[in-house]
């Protein structure tokens, strides 16, 4: 099953805060988050390896909470450019199976 | 230039036609896999490959064929294509095997329809 994300969408003002959350049912040992923007790629923003782990990049920040299988994505003073569709993903356990989350969409407004 | 190229980046095509999308890259990677992306239900893995000579299913194999006889190239068949085939295709690579320690590069991107 794919790992949940919520909220499903989110539409920010220009400088406003966000977090989008990435919650399995099954164990994570890493997780990944990707943004894709409208019509192109996904474009990988990072990976957490560890559970506790915290990365940052720019202003997007992001958390692993291994024990609650979860993790989450900070956006922080939000610009227009960050408007797009965040996934995270992870490799399925015992495999070489990679999945991606359900997606959230996130309109960043002027 | 570190690239994932897809081709064709759009195709129109008849049920029962076979086709072929190509993939490459030119950064050694050992790793690749194919994604559908459809509405509501975001990036599925279709098949992946390990190295040469080594692929594996993914989630939504079915209909699908791809190869890997050499490093560079993974080309996804369609061997008879139908109308849920419709969809958003992504090739990607990583370094090594099932991207846990290594990001995805993904290519642009092939937008099949099947009529």
């Amino acid at each position: 099953q794919q790992p949940v994300q919520s909220p499903q969408a989110v539409i920010l003002r220009e400088g406003e805060d966000a977090v989008i959350n990435c919650s399995s049912s099954k164990a994570l040992y890493s997780v990944h988050w990707y943004r894709q923007k409208h019509g192109e790629a996904p474009v990988f923003l990072m990976i957490l390896l560890k559970g506790g782990e915290q990365k940052g990049h720019e202003k997007i920040s992001a958390s692993f909470n291994e024990k609650k299988q979860q993790s989450s994505l900070y956006l922080t003073a939000s610009q227009l450019s960050y408007s797009g569709t965040y996934f995270c993903g992870t490799v399925r356990s015992g495999t070489y199976k990679y999945i991606f989350g359900t997606g959230t969409r996130l309109k960043v407004l002027a | 230039e570190a690239q994932v190229t897809q081709n064709p980046r759009y195709l129109i095509t008849v049920t029962g036609k076979k086709l072929t999308v190509t993939c490459s890259q030119n950064m050694n990677h050992e790793y690749m896999s194919w994604y559908r992306q459809d509405p509501g239900l975001g990036l599925r893995q279709i098949y992946y490959s390990m190295n040469v000579e080594v692929t594996d299913k993914g989630d939504v194999p079915e209909g699908y064929k791809v190869s890997r006889k050499e490093k560079r190239n993974f080309p996804l068949i369609l061997e008879s294509p139908s109308p849920n085939q419709t969809s958003l295709y992504f090739c990607a690579s990583s370094l090594f095997g099932g991207g846990s320690y290594n990001e995805q590069f993904f290519g642009p991107g092939t937008r099949l329809t099947v009529l």
